[in-house]
Protein backbone atom coordinates (compact mmCIF):
# COMPACT_ATOMS: atom_id res chain seq x y z
CA UNK A 1 0.00 0.00 0.00
CA UNK A 2 1.59 3.13 -1.34
CA UNK A 3 1.49 5.99 1.24
CA UNK A 4 3.33 9.28 2.80
CA UNK A 5 4.51 8.71 6.43
CA UNK A 6 4.93 11.63 8.42
CA UNK A 7 7.26 11.09 11.59
CA UNK A 8 5.03 12.18 14.51
CA UNK A 9 1.01 12.91 14.67
CA UNK A 10 1.67 14.73 17.84
CA UNK A 11 4.53 17.51 18.91
CA UNK A 12 4.64 19.92 21.85
CA UNK A 13 7.39 21.88 21.47
CA UNK A 14 8.66 25.40 23.38
CA UNK A 15 9.02 29.08 21.86
CA UNK A 16 12.36 29.52 20.24
CA UNK A 17 12.93 25.45 19.93
CA UNK A 18 14.16 24.23 16.16
CA UNK A 19 11.56 21.85 15.18
CA UNK A 20 12.06 19.21 12.30
CA UNK A 21 8.88 17.64 11.12
CA UNK A 22 9.60 14.81 8.67
CA UNK A 23 7.96 13.07 5.39
CA UNK A 24 8.65 9.90 3.83
CA UNK A 25 6.82 8.88 0.81
CA UNK A 26 7.29 5.31 -0.63
CA UNK A 27 6.20 6.13 -4.08
CA UNK A 28 8.96 7.32 -6.00
CA UNK A 29 7.17 10.87 -6.56
CA UNK A 30 9.28 13.70 -7.70
CA UNK A 31 7.03 16.42 -5.95
CA UNK A 32 6.62 16.72 -2.00
CA UNK A 33 4.68 19.56 -1.02
CA UNK A 34 4.51 20.86 2.81
CA UNK A 35 0.78 22.70 4.12
CA UNK A 36 -0.60 23.92 6.98
CA UNK A 37 -3.89 23.59 7.99
CA UNK A 38 -5.81 26.05 10.13
CA UNK A 39 -9.85 26.83 10.85
CA UNK A 40 -11.06 29.07 8.82
CA UNK A 41 -8.18 29.06 6.53
CA UNK A 42 -8.19 25.99 4.99
CA UNK A 43 -4.82 24.57 3.10
CA UNK A 44 -2.12 26.97 2.77
CA UNK A 45 1.03 26.21 1.05
CA UNK A 46 4.51 26.61 2.70
CA UNK A 47 6.92 25.16 0.79
CA UNK A 48 7.13 22.58 -2.24
CA UNK A 49 9.72 20.39 -4.14
CA UNK A 50 10.14 19.15 -7.49
CA UNK A 51 13.32 17.21 -7.47
CA UNK A 52 16.18 16.70 -4.75
CA UNK A 53 17.64 19.64 -3.69
CA UNK A 54 15.38 21.79 -5.37
CA UNK A 55 12.56 23.98 -2.88
CA UNK A 56 10.26 26.83 -3.97
CA UNK A 57 8.54 28.98 -1.19
CA UNK A 58 4.41 28.62 -1.55
CA UNK A 59 2.48 31.30 -0.66
CA UNK A 60 3.49 31.53 3.93
CA UNK A 61 7.26 30.38 3.19
CA UNK A 62 7.95 32.77 6.44
CA UNK A 63 10.02 31.25 9.47
CA UNK A 64 10.34 28.06 8.18
CA UNK A 65 13.06 26.28 5.67
CA UNK A 66 12.86 23.00 4.16
CA UNK A 67 15.21 20.25 3.06
CA UNK A 68 15.51 17.67 0.46
CA UNK A 69 18.70 15.42 0.46
CA UNK A 70 17.11 12.20 -0.56
CA UNK A 71 13.73 11.91 -3.34
CA UNK A 72 11.67 10.23 -0.76
CA UNK A 73 12.58 12.28 1.90
CA UNK A 74 11.16 16.47 2.68
CA UNK A 75 11.86 18.06 6.21
CA UNK A 76 9.99 21.11 7.31
CA UNK A 77 11.98 23.00 9.36
CA UNK A 78 11.03 25.83 11.76
CA UNK A 79 13.97 28.27 12.40
CA UNK A 80 12.53 29.39 15.93
CA UNK A 81 9.21 28.37 16.85
CA UNK A 82 6.70 30.97 17.46
CA UNK A 83 3.29 30.00 18.70
CA UNK A 84 1.07 31.31 15.75
CA UNK A 85 3.06 28.48 14.57
CA UNK A 86 0.84 26.06 16.12
CA UNK A 87 -0.92 23.97 13.45
CA UNK A 88 -1.64 21.16 11.91
CA UNK A 89 1.07 20.05 8.95
CA UNK A 90 0.19 18.14 6.16
CA UNK A 91 2.57 16.71 3.55
CA UNK A 92 1.82 15.62 0.15
CA UNK A 93 3.34 13.96 -2.86
CA UNK A 94 2.61 13.31 -6.51
CA UNK A 95 3.95 12.05 -9.49
CA UNK A 96 5.61 14.90 -11.70
CA UNK A 97 4.11 13.66 -15.26
CA UNK A 98 0.42 12.56 -13.46
CA UNK A 99 -0.73 15.74 -11.27
CA UNK A 100 -4.65 14.74 -12.58
CA UNK A 101 -4.07 11.88 -9.91
CA UNK A 102 -3.92 14.53 -7.44
CA UNK A 103 -1.91 14.31 -4.51
CA UNK A 104 -1.19 11.76 -1.74
CA UNK A 105 -1.24 13.16 1.86
CA UNK A 106 0.16 11.85 5.17
CA UNK A 107 -1.79 11.25 8.09
CA UNK A 108 -0.70 15.30 9.33
CA UNK A 109 1.67 16.13 12.60
CA UNK A 110 -0.28 18.41 14.72
CA UNK A 111 2.07 20.72 16.32
CA UNK A 112 1.50 23.11 19.25
CA UNK A 113 4.10 25.32 20.47
CA UNK A 114 4.09 26.78 24.06
CA UNK B 1 -4.22 33.36 -10.33
CA UNK B 2 -6.11 30.06 -9.37
CA UNK B 3 -8.70 29.64 -6.88
CA UNK B 4 -11.51 27.64 -5.02
CA UNK B 5 -14.95 28.99 -3.52
CA UNK B 6 -16.65 25.98 -1.47
CA UNK B 7 -20.06 26.85 0.92
CA UNK B 8 -19.42 27.81 4.31
CA UNK B 9 -20.26 24.99 7.00
CA UNK B 10 -20.81 23.00 8.95
CA UNK B 11 -23.38 21.53 7.31
CA UNK B 12 -25.67 19.39 9.39
CA UNK B 13 -27.87 16.40 7.91
CA UNK B 14 -29.58 13.89 9.05
CA UNK B 15 -28.92 10.53 8.16
CA UNK B 16 -30.22 9.45 4.30
CA UNK B 17 -30.94 12.91 3.80
CA UNK B 18 -29.46 14.50 0.42
CA UNK B 19 -26.28 16.23 0.37
CA UNK B 20 -25.09 19.31 -2.32
CA UNK B 21 -21.66 21.07 -1.41
CA UNK B 22 -20.93 23.94 -3.61
CA UNK B 23 -17.65 24.25 -5.56
CA UNK B 24 -16.92 27.09 -8.15
CA UNK B 25 -13.50 27.60 -9.32
CA UNK B 26 -11.36 30.22 -11.34
CA UNK B 27 -8.05 29.41 -13.31
CA UNK B 28 -6.89 29.65 -16.50
CA UNK B 29 -6.67 26.57 -18.84
CA UNK B 30 -8.58 23.45 -18.57
CA UNK B 31 -7.53 22.52 -14.59
CA UNK B 32 -8.54 18.90 -13.43
CA UNK B 33 -10.85 19.04 -10.13
CA UNK B 34 -10.86 17.49 -7.40
CA UNK B 35 -13.12 16.50 -4.15
CA UNK B 36 -10.74 15.40 -1.26
CA UNK B 37 -12.13 13.98 2.30
CA UNK B 38 -10.22 14.40 5.86
CA UNK B 39 -11.72 12.38 8.42
CA UNK B 40 -11.61 13.30 12.20
CA UNK B 41 -7.24 13.30 13.02
CA UNK B 42 -6.77 12.12 9.31
CA UNK B 43 -4.90 13.44 6.37
CA UNK B 44 -6.80 14.26 3.00
CA UNK B 45 -7.72 11.26 1.09
CA UNK B 46 -9.11 12.02 -2.47
CA UNK B 47 -12.84 11.07 -2.88
CA UNK B 48 -12.98 12.15 -6.68
CA UNK B 49 -12.18 13.75 -9.58
CA UNK B 50 -12.51 14.81 -12.98
CA UNK B 51 -9.93 16.05 -15.36
CA UNK B 52 -12.29 17.45 -18.45
CA UNK B 53 -15.52 19.57 -19.16
CA UNK B 54 -18.42 17.24 -18.59
CA UNK B 55 -16.62 14.69 -16.84
CA UNK B 56 -18.47 13.07 -13.45
CA UNK B 57 -16.04 11.98 -10.88
CA UNK B 58 -17.79 9.24 -8.75
CA UNK B 59 -17.06 7.23 -5.98
CA UNK B 60 -18.36 5.63 -2.44
CA UNK B 61 -22.07 6.93 -3.74
CA UNK B 62 -20.89 10.76 -3.88
CA UNK B 63 -20.36 12.31 -7.51
CA UNK B 64 -19.23 15.36 -8.82
CA UNK B 65 -19.43 17.03 -12.90
CA UNK B 66 -17.21 18.97 -14.03
CA UNK B 67 -19.03 22.24 -15.56
CA UNK B 68 -17.28 24.28 -17.59
CA UNK B 69 -19.74 26.93 -18.72
CA UNK B 70 -20.78 27.78 -14.43
CA UNK B 71 -16.95 26.82 -13.60
CA UNK B 72 -19.04 24.26 -10.75
CA UNK B 73 -18.18 21.29 -9.51
CA UNK B 74 -20.46 20.68 -6.96
CA UNK B 75 -20.35 17.46 -4.69
CA UNK B 76 -23.72 15.44 -3.99
CA UNK B 77 -24.57 12.07 -2.45
CA UNK B 78 -28.11 10.34 -2.34
CA UNK B 79 -28.50 9.43 0.83
CA UNK B 80 -25.77 10.62 3.09
CA UNK B 81 -24.80 7.82 6.74
CA UNK B 82 -23.33 8.85 9.88
CA UNK B 83 -19.80 7.70 8.32
CA UNK B 84 -19.66 10.46 6.02
CA UNK B 85 -19.25 12.97 8.23
CA UNK B 86 -15.64 15.01 8.04
CA UNK B 87 -14.70 18.13 6.27
CA UNK B 88 -14.45 18.03 2.53
CA UNK B 89 -12.43 19.88 0.39
CA UNK B 90 -12.25 20.86 -3.47
CA UNK B 91 -9.42 21.31 -5.56
CA UNK B 92 -8.18 22.39 -8.90
CA UNK B 93 -4.91 21.84 -10.10
CA UNK B 94 -3.49 23.98 -12.94
CA UNK B 95 -0.53 26.26 -13.87
CA UNK B 96 -0.27 28.53 -10.91
CA UNK B 97 3.17 30.77 -10.79
CA UNK B 98 5.12 28.50 -13.66
CA UNK B 99 4.16 25.43 -11.66
CA UNK B 100 1.69 22.69 -11.62
CA UNK B 101 0.18 23.33 -8.40
CA UNK B 102 -3.20 21.93 -6.89
CA UNK B 103 -5.39 24.95 -5.79
CA UNK B 104 -7.89 24.01 -2.39
CA UNK B 105 -10.93 25.51 -0.83
CA UNK B 106 -11.35 25.83 2.72
CA UNK B 107 -13.07 23.33 3.29
CA UNK B 108 -16.82 22.24 4.29
CA UNK B 109 -17.38 19.94 7.45
CA UNK B 110 -20.67 17.81 7.08
CA UNK B 111 -21.98 16.64 10.46
CA UNK B 112 -24.80 13.89 9.65
CA UNK B 113 -26.90 13.02 12.67
CA UNK B 114 -28.98 9.74 13.00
Amino acid sequence: DVKVTQSSRYLVKRTGEKVFLECVQDMDHENMFWYRQDPGLGLRLIYFSYDVKMKEKGDIPEGYSVSREKKERFSLILESASTNQTSMYLCASSDLGRLNYGYTFGSGTRLTVV
Amino acid sequence: GNSVTQMEGPVTLSEEAFLTINCTYTATGYPSLFWYVQYPGEGLQLLLKATKADDKGSNKGFEATYRKETTSFHLEKGSVQVSDSAVYFCALSGDSGGYQKVTFGTGTKLQVIP
